[in-house]
């Protein structure tokens, strides 16, 4: 089956725009949740969506939001770009709404660099 | 404040040979464990996990045992392969609405042939 689907691979974008990433889970995932790496954090959690609702939210400022519609495919977007979001985004999917039992499976992540 | 630390950055074996790599933690609350591997320009790949009432959980070549007096795990690889040369992350879950993993920064494993 297909995996943990992430669009773009790639993006570059200028400080203070805004972008928005894209995740369609596993079929039949219900929960997704979405990572930063960096080489200094390491991978730090953003949030997690299970059934369109946010239900945990890591320590990012507002400027990072998120949304997961019916079918379980999930956005995020960050507004106000800064050079210190330059990251690997990754988002990652789960059968429940606790990933720690069933383990998540990642995407592939999208590269953003801000310039 | 880091509740999941991996203290080796990097670790060097030889092809064949057991690869020991260690994460502690401060939680007591976490209720699974988790390792993955990432190779670069990849997401991490579950590779196994342990709950926190058991002790050991083996999976062909890995085994992750779990110290919880000590608040402390380990994944052991027998026998190394070149292959298993990548990242690996230790995560823990605090379960229930707590949906997210709490990662530490990686031990990078090289394994020599």
């Amino acid at each position: 089956k297909a995996g943990v689907t992430q669009t773009p691979r790639y993006l570059i974008k200028t400080r203070g725009q805004q972008v928005t990433l894209s995740c369609s889970p596993i079929s039949g995932h219900r929960s997704v949740s979405w990572y930063q790496q960096t080489p200094g954090q390491g991978l730090q959690f953003l949030f997690e969506y299970f059934s369109e609702t946010q239900r945990n939210k890591g320590n990012f400022p507002g400027r990072f939001s998120g949304r997961q519609f019916s079918n379980s495919r999930s956005e995020m977007n960050v507004s106000t770009l800064e050079l210190g979001d330059s990251a690997l985004y990754l988002c990652a999917s789960s059968l429940g709404s606790t990933g720690g039992s069933y383990g998540y499976t990642f995407g592939s992540g999208t590269r953003l660099t801000v310039v | 404040d880091q509740q999941v630390k991996q203290n080796s950055p990097s670790l060097s074996v030889q092809e064949g040979r057991i690869s020991i790599l260690n994460c502690d933690y401060t939680n007591s609350m976490f209720d699974y464990f988790l390792w993955y591997k990432k190779y670069p320009a990849e997401g991490p790949t579950f590779l196994i996990s342990i709950s926190s009432i058991k002790d050991k959980n083996e999976d062909g070549r890995f085994t992750v045992f779990l110290n919880k007096s000590a608040k402390h795990l380990s994944l052991h690889i027998v026998p190394s392969q070149p292959g298993d040369s990548a990242v690996y992350f230790c995560a823990a879950s605090l379960g229930g609405s707590q949906g997210n993993l709490i990662f530490g920064k990686g031990t990078k494993l090289s394994v020599k042939p």
